[in-house]
């Protein structure tokens, strides 16, 4: 067990439709990142946060955003899902930014937008 | 930009043969690099890490050195089990923030 918790485990959803990613960081720790698994993509990163602001951003699509709140869990939100975006997604946390860090990985939220 | 390239599989050994996954790197700068392994349903787990020339990551058995000269990080172990069935990814750190680039993994299978 890595610490950090991700809900819902899994989701099903409609084209079109908006959906919400919860992650808990490990306990105390200030960073929190978003990956996207799928088939032809493979892992990538798609956004950061740290102790509440942005500070990096991968491939995340203008119709995916987060946020991550003063208690320090994050949320990434989907919205207009389309098929393609159907993937496991994952969220990691360390206790600081930069090289170096070990990142924590969730189990992953798995959507399936048919 | 930073990328990964590391050995497509699946891979199939027997058990306590020898293991060799390879990843090589383009980078600018001196990027920290890390060996994640992911278990069937599981998430990631980091397995080892390097964080500058020279260094030698090892952990389980596993064991990774980071050279600078032919930009790689090869995953090695000496005996596999058929507990380290599992995908294994090559990944360096994309930037300041630490946020990390993952290769396309790597599927071992250990038959008994």
């Amino acid at each position: 067990d890595s610490g950090v918790t991700q809900t819902p485990k899994h989701l099903i959803t409609a084209t079109g439709q908006r959906v919400t990613l919860r992650c808990s960081p490990r306990s105390g720790d200030l960073s929190v990142y978003w990956y996207q698994q799928s088939l032809d993509q493979g892992l990538q990163f798609l956004i950061q946060y740290y102790n509440g602001e942005e500070r990096a951003k991968g491939n995340i699509l203008e119709r995916f955003s987060a946020q991550q709140f003063p208690d320090l869990h994050s949320e990434l939100n989907l919205s207009s899902l389309e098929l393609g975006d159907s993937a496991l997604y994952f969220c990691a946390s360390s206790a600081r930014r930069g090289q170096g860090n070990e990142q924590f990985f969730g189990p992953g939220t798995r959507l399936t937008v048919l | 930009g930073n990328s990964v390239t590391q050995m497509e599989g699946p891979v199939t050994l027997s058990e306590e043969a020898f293991l060799t996954i390879n990843c090589t790197y383009t980078a600018t700068g001196y990027p920290s690099l890390f060996w994640y392994v992911q278990y069937p349903g599981e998430g990631l787990q980091l397995l080892l890490k390097a964080t500058k020339a020279d260094d030698k990551g090892s952990n389980k058995g596993f064991e990774a050195t980071y050279r600078k000269e032919t930009t790689s990080f090869h995953l090695e172990k000496g005996s596999v089990q058929v507990s380290d069935s599992a995908v294994y990814f090559c990944a360096l750190t994309g930037g300041s923030q630490g946020n990390l680039i993952f290769g396309k993994g790597t599927k071992l299978s250990v038959k008994p």
